[in-house]
């Protein structure tokens, strides 16, 4: 059964730092993973999807790392604003004998950028 | 807007009493999600459908819960006799299935979310 870990739980920085959030997944067998972003009460912004073939994508001050074989992903956000404060959530697709697409996902990084 | 979309986004209600949630998806989308997420959690499967076969069912998905996506397009997940730990967000998402594109990368877009409150 597929199991998504997000490390640190919650991340408090002072505005302009550069960060780092972890994702781990227990089986290596996935088809994607996506990072999204949500805001208090909203639903869920895709940030980042890197395909299982990819080891990396970009976008912005945003950039998300994939090693399949440790079932590692890092999501680096450069010189970090106060309107970067939001969850951070990590989801998996695919895994063995599972072709539905579905995501796991993890319990997310509550970010705060202080000004 | 293209984009997934959900009604009501939010719903209070009392114990016992039934609701039903809609989502239309984006209009190509063969596959449609359902997800619950509660207070500092991350979205949990409920279920999906390719077309409009449901597929998979989650053991989360207790009796009292019924997804049906009768032509393909919109779905609804009704909740009968809700319960005060039925409280959540409910999240629907939608994609292309594998048989649609040779270059899908089986993204999933996400709605706004209906809000649950079940005093």
């Amino acid at each position: 059964k597929q199991e998504v870990t997000q490390i640190p739980a919650a991340l408090s920085v002072p505005e302009g730092e550069n960060l780092v959030l972890n994702c781990s997944f227990t089986d290596s067998a996935i088809y994607n993973l996506q990072w999204f972003r949500q805001d208090p009460g909203k639903g869920l912004t895709s940030l980042l999807l890197i395909q299982s073939s990819q080891r990396e994508q970009t976008s912005g001050r945003l950039n998300a790392s994939l090693d399949k074989s440790s079932g590692r992903s890092t999501l680096y956000i450069a010189a970090s604003q106060p309107g970067d404060s939001a969850t951070y959530l990590c989801a998996v697709s695919g895994g063995r004998m599972d072709s539905s697409y579905k995501l796991i996902f993890g319990s997310g990084t509550r970010l705060l950028v202080r000004p | 807007d293209t984009g997934v979309s959900q009604d009501p986004r939010h719903k209070i209600t009392k114990r016992g009493q039934n609701v039903t949630f809609r989502c239309d998806p984006i209009s190509e989308h063969n596959r449609l999600y359902w997800y619950r997420q509660t207070l500092g959690q991350g979205p949990e499967f409920l279920t999906y459908f390719q077309n409009e076969a449901q597929l998979e069912k989650s053991r989360l998905l207790s009796d009292r819960f019924s997804a049906e996506r009768p032509k393909g397009s919109f779905s609804t997940l009704e909740i009968q006799r809700t319960e005060q730990g039925d409280s959540a967000m409910y999240l629907c998402a939608s994609s292309l299935g594998p048989a649609l594109s040779g270059g899908n990368t089986g993204e999933l877009f996400f709605g706004e979310g209906s809000r649950l409150t079940v005093l």
